[in-house]
This record gives C-alpha cells, sequence and structure tokens, in this order.
C-alpha cells in the first residue's frame, strides 16, 4: 500500500527567509504525480506545486520549489522568501496512475504547520 | 471557472441524529471524490465516483455512511446514525479524467461537530 509521511508536524520561518518542508513516500509503483498543498483556516486545499515522477527537473512555481529525489522517495518543499500569507497547514500527496487518465486515488501526508514570522 | 461547491458550511448535531452534504464539482469534472478530515490529519478518501459510478469506496464505513451521485454531477453524503468520532471536516474534490495527473480541486469542506 503507498503511504505517504511528514515527519515536520510544525515548522516556523522569519519572513523573507527560506524554508523546506519534508516529505518521503512508499510506493512500488513507477507511474505517479506528487503535489504539495496548502490549506489556509479557510479549509481549502490549494494546489501549490505538482511533479511527475517521470521528469527528472524539479518543479518550480514562483518562490515554491521542490527536490524531487525519486531513488529515494523523497519529495520536500521549498519555499523561498516567505511571506505572512504563506502561514498554512502543507500536505504532500501522492496519486497513482491508473491506464490512461487520472483515475487514481490521493493519498495524503499528516501534514506540516508553517507559521512566519513577523 | 467556478469552484466546487458544498454546502453546509457548518454543522452541529447530536449524536444518533443524521445529517447530509452537498457537493456540485466543477463542470467537466468526471471524477468526484469525498474525504474526511479528522483535526490534525491529513484527509483520507471516503469515496471515488467516475462519472456516477462507484470506483473507490473501500474506507467507507457502509454501516452508517452512503453517498450518491445522480447523473454523474452533483453529489450527496450522509451519514445515519452519527458518532462522535464523525467530528470531522468533509471535503468534497473533483478532477478531470481525461488529463493524466490533473489535480484535484477542492471545495471549502463542511465542519461537522456531533455532540
Amino acid at each position: 500500500a503507498q503511504t505517504v509521511t511528514q515527519s515536520q508536524p510544525e515548522m516556523s520561518v522569519q519572513e523573507a527567509e527560506t524554508v523546506t518542508l519534508s516529505c518521503t513516500y512508499d510506493t512500488s509503483e513507477s507511474d505517479y504525480y506528487l503535489f504539495w498543498y496548502k490549506q489556509p483556516p479557510s479549509r481549502q486545499m490549494i494546489l501549490v506545486i505538482r511533479q511527475e515522477a517521470y521528469k527528472q527537473q524539479n518543479a518550480t512555481e514562483n518562490r515554491f520549489s521542490v527536490n524531487f529525489q525519486k531513488a529515494a522517495k523523497s519529495f520536500s518543499l521549498k519555499i523561498s522568501d516567505s511571506q505572512l500569507g504563506d502561514a498554512a497547514m502543507y500536505f504532500c500527496a501522492y496519486i497513482r496512475l491508473r491506464g490512461t487518465g487520472n483515475t487514481g486515488k490521493l493519498i495524503f501526508g499528516q501534514g506540516t504547520t508553517l507559521q512566519v514570522k513577523p | 471557472e467556478a469552484g466546487v461547491a458544498q454546502s453546509p458550511r457548518y454543522k452541529i448535531i447530536e449524536k444518533r441524529q443524521s445529517v447530509a452534504f452537498w457537493c456540485n464539482p466543477i463542470s467537466g469534472h468526471a471524477t468526484l471524490y469525498w474525504y474526511q478530515q479528522i483535526l490534525g490529519q491529513g484527509p483520507k478518501l471516503l469515496i471515488q465516483f467516475q462519472n456516477n459510478g462507484v470506483v473507490d469506496d473501500s474506507q467507507l464505513p457502509k454501516d452508517r455512511f452512503s453517498a450518491e451521485r445522480l447523473k454523474g454531477v452533483d453529489s450527496t453524503l450522509k451519514i445515519q446514525p452519527a458518532k462522535l468520532e464523525d467530528s470531522a471536516v468533509y471535503l468534497c474534490a473533483s478532477s478531470r479524467r481525461d488529463i493524466s495527473g490533473s489535480p484535484l480541486h477542492f471545495g471549502n469542506g463542511t465542519r461537522l461537530t456531533v455532540t
């Protein structure tokens, strides 16, 4: 069974500095996607970044980037120039691809609460 | 494009009562998911629909939970009778089936409190 583990329940960062959130996963599949979602107090899950397992290049989205180590099954999120609005709970998630199209089940980690200090 | 709509936003009930949640996915999204998120934890999948058919309901407590997706669009999740441990946020999400790796789009969730 696939599992996703986030070992940092809480993290804090000073505004404008950089922070890295860790995630490891376990799977025997070769075709899958990994995601980082942000959940502010409003409760809505917001997609931050996505990584295709077959791509060696790490995904980046503005201030957000990932370090994807497929052999080590590691998928960390780096937030540069942290802003107060980045404060939220962050979830790492995995989805296995089934044949054509995306009909897999998104599996979440336990989450990391990020605090941004002014 | 309009997002995933869920209602109600909050619900408080007593144990053994019944409750229903409603979800309207993004137009054109064939896949619909219901997740349960207990406070301080990651969401756990309850049920996944592909159009109006069930793809995965392996973690749905079928003795008390039921869900349907009529005509492959809106969906309703019901709990009857509710238990204290059902207190959680219930998240609905949808995705396009035809694009590999397309992300899930989530609604704002319904916070259920069972007293």
